[in-house]
C-alpha cells in the first residue's frame, strides 16, 4: 500500500499486560513520530525517530513506554504494564527528507485503538 | 493550561453555509501553523499549511494567522456535506522542527 500502515487496528487487553503496536511508514519517509489521541484531549506527541533514532523522546508519558525503528523503517512502540488511562488510538506518521520539518506535513495512518479493562 | 486551545463544538450548519473555526496559542515561539482534517476512524490528513503570519486561500478553505492575538483561524466558504469531520489546528516551533502541537479539534457537520 501507498499510506501509512499500523496493527493491529483494534486492541483490547487486561491491565497490567504489555502490548505493541507496528507501523510500517511510506517507503523512502525517513522521519517518524507516534501520536496518541485521547478522548477529548487533542493529539499528544510521544516520539520522533529520524532514521533508527530518537532525538526526540520527551513525549513518551511514562518509563512503561518505548518505541524502537529498525532498518530505518517499521517501528514498534511498546508499552507494559497497561493501565486504564492507556486506553486511546495511537497514530503514527512519517514524514520525506526535509518534509515535515518544513511544512509540518506528516502523513497518518489510520491508529492503533487500544482499549485497556 | 494546553499550549493550543481550540473550542471542541460540535458546530452543525447547513450546506453552503460559511464555517468559521478558530484556536488561539499561548507560546510565541510557535511559527508555522497547519490545518488538519479528520474524518471519522481516519488519520488526520494536512488541510493547509501557513508559515508566520498572513493569509493563505486554497479553493473554498482560507487560513489566517494573526501572530500578535495569537489566534488562527479557517474558513470555508459554500460547506458541503462532505466537509463533515473533525478539524484540528497545530503548530510548529522552529526549535523542534516535525514536533506538532495539536488543538483538540472541531466537530464539523454539514447537514444538506
Amino acid at each position: 500500500g501507498a499510506g501509512v500502515s499500523q496493527s493491529p487496528s483494534n486492541k483490547v487487553t487486561e491491565k497490567g499486560k504489555d502490548v505493541e503496536l507496528r507501523c510500517d511508514p511510506i517507503s523512502g519517509h525517513t522521519a517518524l513520530y507516534w501520536y496518541r489521541q485521547s478522548l477529548g484531549q487533542g493529539l499528544e506527541f510521544l516520539i520522533y525517530f529520524q532514521g533508527n533514532s530518537a532525538p526526540d523522546k520527551s513525549g513518551l508519558p511514562s518509563d512503561r513506554f518505548s518505541a524502537e525503528r529498525t532498518g530505518g523503517s517499521v517501528s514498534t512502540l511498546t508499552i507494559q504494564r497497561t493501565q486504564q488511562e492507556d486506553s486511546a488510538v495511537y497514530l503514527c506518521a512519517s514524514s520525506p527528507p526535509g518534509g515535515g520539518r518544513n511544512t509540518g506535513e506528516l502523513f497518518f495512518g489510520e491508529g492503533s485503538r487500544l482499549t485497556v479493562l | 493550561q494546553k499550549e493550543v486551545e481550540q473550542d471542541p463544538g460540535p458546530l452543525s450548519v447547513p450546506e453552503g453555509a460559511i464555517v468559521s473555526l478558530n484556536c488561539t496559542y499561548s507560546n510565541s515561539a510557535f511559527q508555522y501553523f497547519m490545518w488538519y482534517r479528520q474524518y471519522s476512524r481516519k488519520g488526520p490528513e494536512l488541510l493547509m499549511y501557513t508559515y508566520s503570519s498572513g493569509n493563505k486561500e486554497d479553493g473554498r478553505f482560507t487560513a489566517q494567522v494573526d501572530k500578535s492575538s495569537k489566534y488562527i483561524s479557517l474558513f470555508i466558504r459554500d460547506s458541503q456535506p462532505s466537509d463533515s469531520a473533525t478539524y484540528l489546528c497545530a503548530m510548529m516551533k522552529s526549535s523542534t522542527l516535525g514536533r506538532l502541537y495539536f488543538g483538540r479539534g472541531t466537530q464539523l457537520t454539514v447537514w444538506p
